[in-house]
């Protein structure tokens, strides 16, 4: 069984950097995609970033490129989203979701998520 | 980027009726790189249908999708108590993954 564990969310100043984690079990890591969807209160799914199988390739939603970093250890398991110069906005539930290939096209599988609040 | 567009915002329906749900993309899909999720409150999406009309594992046959260019169809055949949800569209054509505003389906 597919299992996707978030953690890393919590409260943070505007300006400031938080990074999340994404544990993977129940299927061959480094043979998937993974992506990071958010979404804010009461609102809808946004599309964040994505990465390959390998971690050569990543992808990211224009509001957060320069800001936030997708990053993955196939040893561990484990995707990663770095998030610095955080903003209100960035403020959302952050899903991590499994791809059904290795390009991080489709979702077949999805955390709990985690919640991140950008706020002083 | 592709902008998608769903409609009707929301599809107040009755058990057993048809749902009929849209999205329509700013710019052409290829090789229909669309997919359909459906989100409870409090729960995670689950992916329903991709390549605008392949069901996922273990969905059932109630769901299904058409369409392709810039519009796109979901289609619940016979509604039951636990399909009423919120729907959202997913396009993977363009390499900024983009997602519809939704669509609620209320009883």
């Amino acid at each position: 069984e597919v299992q996707l564990l978030e953690s890393g969310g919590g409260l943070v100043q505007p300006g400031g950097s938080l990074g999340l984690s994404c544990a993977a079990s129940g299927f061959t890591f480094s043979s998937y995609g993974m992506t990071w969807v958010r979404q804010a209160p009461g609102k809808g799914l946004e599309w964040v970033s994505g990465i390959s199988g390998g971690g050569s390739s990543t992808y990211y939603v224009d509001s957060v490129k320069g800001r936030f970093t997708i990053s993955r250890d196939n040893s561990k398991s484990t995707v990663y989203l770095q998030m610095n110069s955080l903003r209100a906005e960035d403020t959302a539930i952050y899903y991590c979701a499994k791809a059904r290939t290795n390009m991080p096209k489709v979702f077949d599988s999805w955390g709990q998520g985690t919640l991140v609040t950008v706020s002083s | 980027e592709i902008v998608l567009t769903q409609s009707p915002g929301t599809l107040s329906l009755s058990p057993g009726e048809r749902a009929t749900l849209s999205c329509r993309a700013s710019q052409s899909v290829s090789n229909n790189y669309l997919a359909w999720y459906q989100q409870k409150p409090g729960q995670a999406p689950r992916l329903l249908i991709y390549g605008a009309s392949s069901r996922a594992a273990g969905i059932p046959d109630r769901f299904s999708g058409s369409g392709s260019g810039t519009d796109f169809t979901l289609t619940i055949s016979r509604l039951e108590p636990e399909d009423f949800a919120v729907y959202y569209c997913q396009q993977y054509d363009n390499s900024a993954r983009t997602f519809g505003q939704g669509t609620k389906v209320e009883i």
